[in-house]
């Protein structure tokens, strides 16, 4: 079993639609949890990053972290043509040194 | 501020062959993280360097090593190339005390003929 789960996808919605993004994770040692964003042929780009559990919102984005299920959500509100990218779950803990460890990525197309 | 600076960019080797793959973190930036991604693994963490010292290890074989030099500048190399080694090779760095905040390069992609 990988340490984070999370569905490759992809995920394809009309512009305007509200996008949710689910990652799992096994580690209970994880404090701190991340949403990167990557387009093609670029490195990933922070988009969210919440320390232990509860929600956090900026502009369209909210993460949710759920640290007694072991689950962490990204919600995208009035998806645009833009947001057409791979979404990747990340998480870590500052025990010894960072590793962070990254889901496999969702493909997310919106179209216009 | 100048972001995360990986070279080179593009390169192609031969079985056998060993390559260095080099990246600048941001300024002031001391921890550098190094990560391959493949399309069947995705991101898979290689090693973080830290005040010149390694403090984490993923699951690679020895092939791969990497050193982080005392102006935070890191290398990674991997030696005996195989066809299984063409990847995305991507370096991020961050400050101390923000674990997981990462500053990723725009990667450094190897093929491996």
């Amino acid at each position: 079993q990988k340490e984070v789960e999370q569905d490759p996808g992809p995920l394809s919605v009309p512009e305007g639609a509200i996008v949710s993004l689910n990652c799992t994770y096994s580690n209970s040692a994880f404090q701190y949890f991340m949403w990167y964003r990557q387009y093609s042929r670029k490195g990933p780009e922070l988009l969210m990053y919440t320390y232990s559990s509860g929600n956090k919102e900026d502009g369209r984005f909210t993460a949710q972290v759920d640290k007694s299920s072991k689950y962490i959500s990204l919600f995208i509100r009035d998806s645009q043509p833009s947001d057409s990218a791979t979404y990747l779950c990340a998480m870590s803990s500052n025990t010894g040194g960072f590793k962070t460890i990254f889901g496999a990525g969702t493909r997310l197309f919106v179209k216009a | 501020k100048a972001g995360v600076t990986q070279t080179p960019r593009y390169l192609i080797k031969t079985r056998g062959q060993q390559v260095t793959l080099s990246c600048s973190p941001i300024s002031g930036h001391r921890s550098v993280s190094w990560y391959q991604q493949t399309p069947g693994q995705g991101l898979q963490f290689l090693f973080e360097y830290f005040s010149e010292t390694q403090r984490n290890k993923g699951n690679f074989p020895g092939r791969f090593s990497g050193r982080q030099f005392s102006n935070s500048r890191s290398e990674m190399n991997v030696s005996t190339l195989e066809l299984g080694d063409s990847a995305l090779y991507l370096c991020a760095s961050s400050l101390e005390a923000n674990a997981g905040e990462l500053f990723f390069g725009e990667g450094s992609r190897l093929t491996v003929l």
